[in-house]
């Protein structure tokens, strides 16, 4: 049960298009259709904002957007915001029938 | 008001054990599956167990398998997690967490989440 991979930190404008990786396996994000994303404000509890790959939950803005392609997902935020400054994490079903979380990518508005 | 309160958490010796308990109210507790998620001090986020909503399915961690239990009853709206055998590393926020999904089995994709309690494993 290795953490997904993803990259400690990326940082944009505000109104820029940032993308976060989550690199996995064949025995999680390559084999489900089970992929999901979350914010972490400083000092709070996570917040889903994408399930099931590619779907928000009612009450995210559509700024975030989200895919998979082979062993890897992507979160996308468009139109970079200050308040989307937070930690992100992927997660994933795995074939152990277990939950893997990602390592987390900082996210920094400039 | 929909929220998960949990309880329990606090400072224990290595080897010792501890039971987590966190209580569900404003949704229909029975209808989902239930995780225990953790955090270590300035780390990132670790899935611990999950159990469906029926107990039929569950899983942990293979760093607490062995060591850790989850249960749930369903009739009084409560999660809970047994801790034994302690160790240092297991120091950390201990989240409740309520599964998306009200199908069998569980998801990887957490709604609603309670407001940690802190267990320190130390000498």
């Amino acid at each position: 049960q290795s953490a997904l991979t993803q990259p400690a930190s990326v940082s944009g404008s505000p109104e820029q298009s940032i993308t976060i990786s989550c690199s996995g396996t064949s025995s999680d994000i390559g084999g489900y259709n089970y992929v999901s994303w979350y914010q972490q404000h400083s000092g709070k509890a996570p917040k889903l904002i994408i399930y099931e790959v590619s779907n928000r939950p009612s009450g995210v803005a559509d700024r975030f957007s989200a895919s998979k392609s082979a062993n890897t997902a992507s979160l996308i935020i468009s139109g970079l915001q200050a308040e989307d400054e937070a930690v992100y994490y992927c997660s994933s079903l795995t074939s152990s029938s277990a939950v893997v979380f990602g390592t987390g990518t900082k996210v920094t508005v400039l | 008001e929909v929220q998960l309160v949990e309880s329990g958490g606090g400072l224990v010796q290595p080897g010792r054990s501890l039971r987590l308990s966190c209580a569900a109210s404003g949704f229909t507790f029975g209808d989902y599956a239930m995780h225990w998620v953790r955090q270590g001090p300035g780390k990132g986020l670790e899935w611990v167990s999950g159990v469906s909503w029926e107990s039929g399915f569950i899983g942990y961690a293979d760093s607490v398998k062995g060591r850790f239990t989850i249960s749930r009853d369903n009739g009084k709206n409560s999660l809970y997690l047994d801790m034994n055998s302690l160790r240092p590393e297991d120091t950390a926020f201990y989240y409740c967490a309520k599964d998306y999904s009200d199908g069998s089995g569980y998801s990887p994709s957490f709604d609603l989440w309670g407001q940690g309690t802190l267990v320190t494993v130390s000498p």
